[in-house]
């Protein structure tokens, strides 16, 4: 399975953009790159996921590199309720298992 | 608002006891699965199934069953608890691969077995 690397952990500032990196250079091209996050004490979210193109939608962006070895996430204004783990996940078409790593820990500032 | 629910949010067990852990979602989804997540190991598939009466192993399969008798629910069953299944326990359900979805989650039942 493709593997992806993020940072350990980050901080943002509350009302700021937030940019999560996240490296996958063994990237196929059938795999889809999906992101979830986890609130405290909840089950993981679905955010967004994207193939070659970026991708925008109510909860965040998604700006894929155009080799695709490297993502980002942005979250376009970063409120306390955004403090969670970030998982940025690669998805092969037809497969059934998501492989979650250990993400990246979002802190918020207010 | 689309919801997969589990039955239980915290679960104290005995060593031994055969443990039901119940997944429901709303959603008509056909694929439904099952998740243990723990500190530094992240997210482990136990198990998955496809369709009604199917199911595959995932990662993690030994110690656990799983029953899905009508589309939207999806049992984990634990034959003979023991200590090292303390975990967090998440479903998920979407709809087929090919349709490339999200996963929707349950918000997990915290299991503890004495």
């Amino acid at each position: 399975d493709a593997k992806t690397t993020q940072p350990n952990s980050m901080e943002s500032n509350e009302e700021e953009p937030v940019h999560l990196p996240c490296n996958h250079s063994t990237i196929s091209g059938t795999d889809y790159i999906h992101w979830y996050r986890q609130l405290p004490s909840q089950g993981p979210e679905y955010v967004i996921h994207g193939l070659t193109s970026n991708v925008n939608n109510r909860m965040a962006s998604l700006a894929i590199a155009e080799d695709r070895k490297s993502s980002t996430l942005i979250l376009h204004r970063a409120t306390l309720r955004d403090a969670a783990v970030y998982y940025c996940i690669l998805r092969p078409a037809g497969a059934n298992n998501l492989f979650f790593g250990t993400g990246t820990r979002l802190t918020v500032i207010p | 608002d689309v919801k997969v629910t589990q039955s239980s949010r915290y679960l104290v067990k005995r060593t031994g006891e055969k443990v039901f852990l119940e997944c429901v979602q709303d959603m008509d989804h056909e694929n439904m699965f099952w998740y243990r997540q723990d500190p530094g190991l992240g997210l482990r598939l136990i198990y998955f199934s496809y369709d009604v009466k199917m199911k595959e192993k995932g990662d993690i399969p030994e110690g656990y069953s799983v029953s899905r008798e009508k589309k939207e629910r999806f049992s984990l069953i634990l034959e003979s608890a023991s200590t090292n299944q303390t975990s967090m326990y998440l479903c998920a359900s979407s709809f087929p691969t090919g349709a490339n979805y999200g996963y929707t989650f349950g918000s997990g039942t915290r299991l503890t077995v004495v």
